[in-house]
This record gives structure tokens, sequence and C-alpha cells, in this order.
């Protein structure tokens, strides 16, 4: 079955601090592997993508990692700020251009 | 440029009645997805338009469910009889080709609450 899972599922951190958001799948065949971030109240906003052989992407204080041999992929925030405070949603793209979205990791960013 | 937008952004309802949610694309964006938000729960995927080929509607998960796309821009998705359990999030997301790779950008969504 074509399943992505997220954890944890909510997350309190420290402004400044770091933090790592876990994503695994069993998607297959896969395609890609997007992170998204989504604003209480809005449309999700894509941070990162990443093919099969890509095993790194940033985008200013976000890095996603990907391990298509454990089908794992990672998103690490960098000095946490007050703004990251969101979902934070995996989504893995099939052949066909079938996405199956993870249930989301929600990140609260506190001062 | 402006992005997706979605109307209205808060729809509530009584049990049975008909809803239409609509969704404005992306100028020149090709393809056109909806998507269903349950409290808690990933997006779930309802129903796929790119250009003029007949839409993937395999997401939809009853025939009470219904979407056209006009003109190849605006979508509306209709629900008819609504029911509670299709209490949700609605998103509408476009994108330029459709591919595996493009970015799909996404509305705020409709929240839609059936009493």
């Amino acid at each position: 079955k074509n399943q992505v899972e997220q954890s944890p599922q909510s997350l309190i951190i420290l402004e400044g601090k770091n933090c790592t958001l876990q994503c695994n799948y069993t998607v297959s065949p896969f395609s890609n592997l997007r992170w998204y971030k989504q604003d209480t109240g809005r449309g999700p906003v894509s941070l990162t993508i990443m093919t099969f052989s890509e095993n790194t992407k940033s985008n200013g204080r976000y890095t996603a990692t990907l391990d298509a041999d454990t089908k794992q992929s990672s998103l690490h925030i960098t000095a946490s700020q007050l703004s990251d405070s969101a979902s934070y949603i995996c989504v893995v793209s099939r052949y066909g251009n079938k996405l199956v979205f993870g249930a989301g990791t929600i990140l609260r960013v506190k001062s | 440029g402006a992005g997706v937008s979605q109307s209205p952004s808060n729809k509530v309802t009584e049990k049975g009645k008909d809803v239409e949610l609509r969704c404005d694309p992306i100028s020149g964006h090709t393809a056109l997805y909806w998507y269903r938000q349950s409290l808690g729960q990933g997006l779930e995927f309802l129903i796929y338009f790119q250009g003029n080929s007949a839409p993937d509607k395999s997401g939809l998960p009853s025939d009470r469910f219904s979407a056209e796309r006009t003109g190849g821009s605006v979508s509306t998705l209709t629900i008819q009889r609504t029911q509670q359990e299709d209490s949700a999030v609605y998103l509408c997301a476009s994108s330029w080709f459709g591919g595996a790779a493009d970015t799909q950008y996404f509305g705020p969504g409709t929240r839609l609450t059936v009493l």
C-alpha cells in the first residue's frame, strides 16, 4: 500500500533552536519527494523537491535529505523562527503524477 | 501575479443540501487538482484536470461529488446531498503541465462545515 508516514505528529521548540522532521514512505514507483509548509488557514507551499538521485536539497534555513534505499526523508530547520510555526507535509509522487500525502508534522516555535 | 484563489473561504450548510466550491487557477496553468483535507489527516486526492484530456476522477469518494473545468480555467467542485462526513477543507491546486516534477501551487482552501 502506498503510504507516507511522518513523525513526530507535533513538536514544540524554542526560537533559535534546530529541529528535524521525519518522513518514511512506501510509495512505488517513486518519482520525487517534496516538503510543503502549510500555515494555518492557508494552502501548502512547496519548500523542496528531490528526485531519486538527489540526497539533499536546501532552501534557506530548510534542508531536506533523501535516502531512496531506506525510503526515508528528513527536513531540518536551522535557527528556527516564530514564523516557522506551521504544518510540514511530506508528499511523495508516483509516476503517473499520483501524489501521496503524509498527515503532516505540526511545528510550534515559541519565544 | 495572482495565485490560486478559491471561494467561498468558508461554507456552512445543512445536511442534504448541495454546495458548489470554486477554484480560479493561476493563469496559464494547464493542470488543476482538487484535494480534501480532514482534521488530522493528510490531503486526499479527489480529481485532476489536464488540458482537454478526460479528468482523472479516481479520487472522488462517491457519486455525490463531481467537478467541472470550464474553458480550461475555472473549476467548480459540486457536492450533492451533503453529509456530515463531507466536512473538511477543500483545496485546489494548479501547475503548469501536470507532470510529476511540476510544483503544484495551492489555493487557501474552502472550509466546508455540514451541520
